[in-house]
């Protein structure tokens, strides 16, 4: 069964501060995904990953990067939370060969 | 425009009812269609590809229209457990990234 786990369910910043999210799936998949899900806008793209240490922008990367170091581990970085950015995070991994995406359980972030 | 859109609803139905949703998407070039079920404070999950010859899975049916741009879903004989939402997405003409769309609100009641 593929797991995907995200380091924090819950979580609450104060604007300003540095926030790391992490990820991790223990499928060997190629590709992670970081997403936010907002109530009417549903899940828009962050960064996305296809290697180790390779990163693209997706539709929303402002404000925001991304370290991936090992394969199995994807990290997300808010170098200076704002409040805009109070969202609930979904990180995702799938394969080259399928284009289903697993999604981990998301970090819902509060920036106060 | 958004490149993938659905109605939010919510659809409020009772049990045993047929219930169908459709979403439209702008990129004719769009290549795989799928639907995901997210449950309340849950993660996304894949419900099922969307073929074009469409396909079936149990009480689930998948359709898609490329020339008019749409896929729809169809639910029948709805259990209170179909209660989620339903979020369309697509994939565009290279690579593994996936559109999706807000998701439409299914509650289905006793």
């Amino acid at each position: 069964d593929v797991k995907v786990t995200q380091s924090s369910r819950y979580l609450v910043k104060r604007t300003g501060e540095k926030v790391f999210l992490e990820c991790v799936q223990d499928m060997d998949h190629e590709n992670m995904f970081w997403y936010r899900q907002d109530p009417g806008l549903g899940l828009r793209l962050i960064y996305f990953s296809y290697d180790v240490k390779m990163k693209e922008k997706g539709d929303i990367p402002e404000g925001y990067s991304v370290s991936r170091e090992k394969k199995e581990r994807f990290s997300l970085i808010l170098e200076s939370a704002s409040t805009n950015q109070t969202s609930m995070y979904l990180c995702a991994s799938s394969t080259d060969r399928a284009y289903e995406q697993y999604f981990g359980p998301g970090t819902r972030l509060t920036v106060t | 425009r958004k490149e993938v859109e659905q109605d939010p609803g919510p659809f409020n139905v009772p049990e045993g009812a047929t219930v169908a949703f459709n979403c439209t998407y702008s990129n004719s070039a769009s290549q795989s269609f799928f639907w995901y079920r997210q449950d309340c404070r849950k993660e996304p999950k894949l419900l099922m590809s969307v073929y074009s010859s469409g396909n079936e899975d149990g009480r689930f049916t998948a359709q898609l229209n490329r020339a008019s741009q749409y896929i729809s879903l169809l639910i029948r004989d709805s259990k209170l457990s179909d209660s989620a939402t339903y979020l369309c997405v697509v994939r565009m003409e290279y690579g593994n990234k996936l559109v999706f769309g807000a998701g439409t609100i299914l509650r289905v009641k006793s």
